[in-house]
């Protein structure tokens, strides 16, 4: 079946530190690649996508790359911010109408 | 404003007693979907619906139920909760493809 393994938790950084946040999965397709963020309190929320080998997803400075020959789709942000502490959680899915496969999600602390 | 509506936020309820959480969307998606979040184990799949009067089982349905009659509502119902449904769960909705899920902002059930 289908599966992500993403890096345990959690992950303290200074400010405007450099982040990355591995995320490698197995497909018995071709796979669509997400990472979704939670907020305390709240629910997911898409945070960027990728759906072919070598694209790359970026939003609020964050960015992952679609690694087909690894498998691996490792969440990157050159500096993060207090606001970016977070569940971060990789997912994937295979077909238009097949179910959203979730890692066990990547608690990130910021401190000041 | 597009969103996924839940409710309740929150709810302590008696072994046995039935209840329905509620699920609501307002972006006219066809595919809706029930998952839970459990500490270590990220987020597990209960039902899904392809579109009205098309639902099917995810990774953990038992003890759950669903129905979809209208496009827009997808509830969830325990007839018969136990404590280990104790969870926060989680509605969302998408359009097939390539296309990330709207979450609702989650229901934290505790069964005691």
């Amino acid at each position: 079946g289908d599966s992500v393994t993403q890096m345990e938790g959690p992950v303290t950084l200074s400010e405007e530190a450099f982040l990355t946040i591995n995320c490698t999965y197995t497909a018995t397709g071709y796979p669509s690649l997400f990472w979704y963020v939670q907020y305390p309190g709240e629910g997911l929320q898409l945070l960027l996508k990728a759906t072919k080998a070598d694209d790359k997803g970026s939003n609020k400075g964050f960015e992952a790359t679609y690694r087909k020959e690894t498998t691996s789709f490792h969440l990157e942000k050159g500096s993060v911010q207090v606001s970016d502490s977070a569940v971060y959680f990789c997912a994937l899915r295979v077909g238009g109408y097949q179910k959203v496969t979730f890692g066990t999600g990547t608690k990130l602390q910021v401190i000041p | 404003e597009a969103q996924v509506t839940q409710n309740p936020r929150y709810l302590i309820t008696v072994t046995g007693k039935k209840l329905t959480v509620t699920c609501s969307q307002n972006m006219n998606h066809e595919y809706m979907s029930w998952y839970r979040q459990d500490p270590g184990l990220g987020l597990r799949q209960i039902y899904y619906s392809m579109n009205v009067e098309v639902t099917d089982k995810g990774d953990v349905p038992e003890g759950y139920k669903v129905s979809r009659k209208e496009k827009r509502n997808f509830p969830l119902i325990l007839e018969s909760p136990s404590p280990n449904q104790t969870s926060l769960y989680f509605c969302a909705s998408r359009v097939p493809g390539g296309y990330g899920y709207t979450f609702g902002s989650g229901t934290r059930l505790t069964v005691v």
